[in-house]
């Protein structure tokens, strides 16, 4: 089985301010990760996803996020928000192996808001 | 190419009334599958299929069947709407290499 919890369903930051969206997850087999973004009435875009290798993975957008196998986290984070990065950010797992095959199973969302 | 095409983009139903979501692909991709999302709850798996002919229930299958006769189609029937399935759907490919593809959604209302 695998889940995933996202921390705070509401994050507001001011311009410029660091984003930082919280995601763990479990997971029985070694897991794939992913973040995805959701602006409003549109489809979901995929910003970054961790498979294997280097745990600092980085996206779209000046976004990145860390593999931290020890803590099952995989933070979200960007240095310097910016207005457009408003919107509703999904973390997701996929297991690499086992009967999860292809499952994506998604955290509840964070809405991000982001003041001037 | 097109991706995932999902038709249509809204709907209306009233309860009890039946109607089916499409979804076409032309990644030829083997996995598709469908979710809903609803404010609060993320997106959860209704329905899933790893080929053709070969289909298996989500998180949230109650209310919904689905088939899936070739590589490229797999439609989401309800067979009678209920308000608790206003939602968002959406369709989604897996295929390696490529990871996930997602639709551009279909926002039903039951009324």
């Amino acid at each position: 089985a695998q889940s995933v919890t996202q921390l705070g369903s509401h994050v507001s930051v001011s311009e410029g301010a660091l984003v930082l969206l919280r995601c763990n997850y479990s997971s029985s087999v070694p897991p794939y990760l992913f973040w995805y973004v959701q602006y409003p009435n549109q489809g979901l875009q995929l910003l970054l996803k961790y498979t294997t290798g280097a745990t600092l993975v980085k996206g779209i957008n000046g976004f990145e996020a860390e593999f931290k196998k020890s803590e099952t986290s995989f933070h979200l984070t960007k240095p310097s928000a910016h207005m457009s990065d408003a919107a509703e950010y999904f973390c997701a797992v996929r297991s690499a192996g086992g009967t999860s095959y292809g499952k994506l199973t998604f955290g509840q969302g964070t809405i991000l808001t982001v003041h001037p | 190419n097109a991706g995932v095409t999902q038709t249509p983009k809204f709907q209306v139903l009233k309860t009890g009334q039946s109607m089916t979501l499409q979804c076409a692909q032309d990644m030829n991709h083997e996995y598709m599958s469908w979710y809903r999302q609803d404010p609060g709850m993320g997106l959860r798996l209704i329905h899933y299929s790893v080929g053709a002919g070969i289909t298996d229930q989500g998180e949230v299958p109650n209310g919904y069947n689905v088939s899936r006769s070739t590589t490229e189609d797999f439609p989401l029937r309800l067979l009678s709407a209920a308000p608790s399935q206003t939602s968002v759907y959406f369709c989604a490919t897996w295929g390696q290499g490529f990871g996930y593809t997602f639709g551009s959604g279909t926002r039903l209302t039951v009324v």
